[in-house]
């Protein structure tokens, strides 16, 4: 199971920033979001495609339809520059939890 | 809340055995409550997930990995561990530990992290 990202996405401040994972039929599974900030170990951002962890702001949210999910971020700001992974458990043959290539959000 | 710390050689060689520890904080590996992981970051590149253990000791590993990884759990130390056999300078990356609640299945989100522990792999 493959899943898709744009490697890179830019934004000017202030503006909407979204992210697409492609993957065949990914609306059928639970896809969760991280955000990496160089250095850093990645921090959950969205979980089961619309869900946000406590103390993740609400400009982080998530959608999930056929073969594409989105996390989309509105407000951007500076601190929003990172790098940005889907993530899905593949239950139907090797049992293997596979994320996406990343996505380098800039903010411009 | 649980917190997880990674601990190991920062240098292997190749066709040696890689170990790492990862030490739970805050809550106890056989409660039950968790699945543990590992995954790793090649430099500059994506996360890859080598594989997860519950403290029942049931594992679920990477495919590409399966035959040269083994995981496990020791519940007097509350901490878990990764052994990579035979490794090779493409096993050289940033590893971390990492895990989600088991209500979730093995479908859960990675909602704890630990910092990282850099792996390099060369004689």
């Amino acid at each position: 199971y493959v899943l898709t990202q744009p490697p890179s996405v830019s934004v000017a401040p202030g503006q909407t920033a979204s992210i697409t994972c492609g993957g065949n039929n990914i609306g059928t599974k639970s896809v969760h979001w991280y955000q990496q900030r160089p250095g850093q170990a990645p921090v959950l951002v969205v979980f089961d495609d619309t869900d946000r962890p406590s103390g993740i702001p609400d400009r982080f949210s998530g959608s999930n339809s056929g073969n594409t999910a989105t996390l989309t971020i509105s407000r951007v700001e500076a601190g929003d520059e990172a790098d940005y992974y889907c993530q899905v458990w593949d239950g139907s043959s090797d049992h293997t939890v596979i994320f996406g290539g990343g996505t380098k959000l800039t903010v411009l | 809340q649980v917190q997880l710390q990674e601990s190991g050689p920062g240098l292997v060689k190749p066709s040696q055995t890689l170990s790492l520890t990862c030490t739970v904080s805050g809550g106890s590996i056989d409660s039950g409550g968790y699945y543990w992981s590992w995954i790793r970051q090649h430099p500059g590149k994506g996360l890859e997930w080598i594989g997860y253990i519950y403290y029942s000791g049931s594992t679920y590993y990477n495919p590409s990995l399966k035959s040269r990884l083994t995981m496990s759990v020791d519940t007097s130390k509350n901490l878990f561990s990764l052994e990579l056999r035979s490794v090779i300078a493409a096993d050289t990356a940033m590893y971390y530990c990492a895990s989600h609640v088991a209500v979730a299945g093995p479908a859960g989100a990675f909602d704890i992290w630990g910092q990282g522990t850099m792996v390099k792999v060369s004689s």
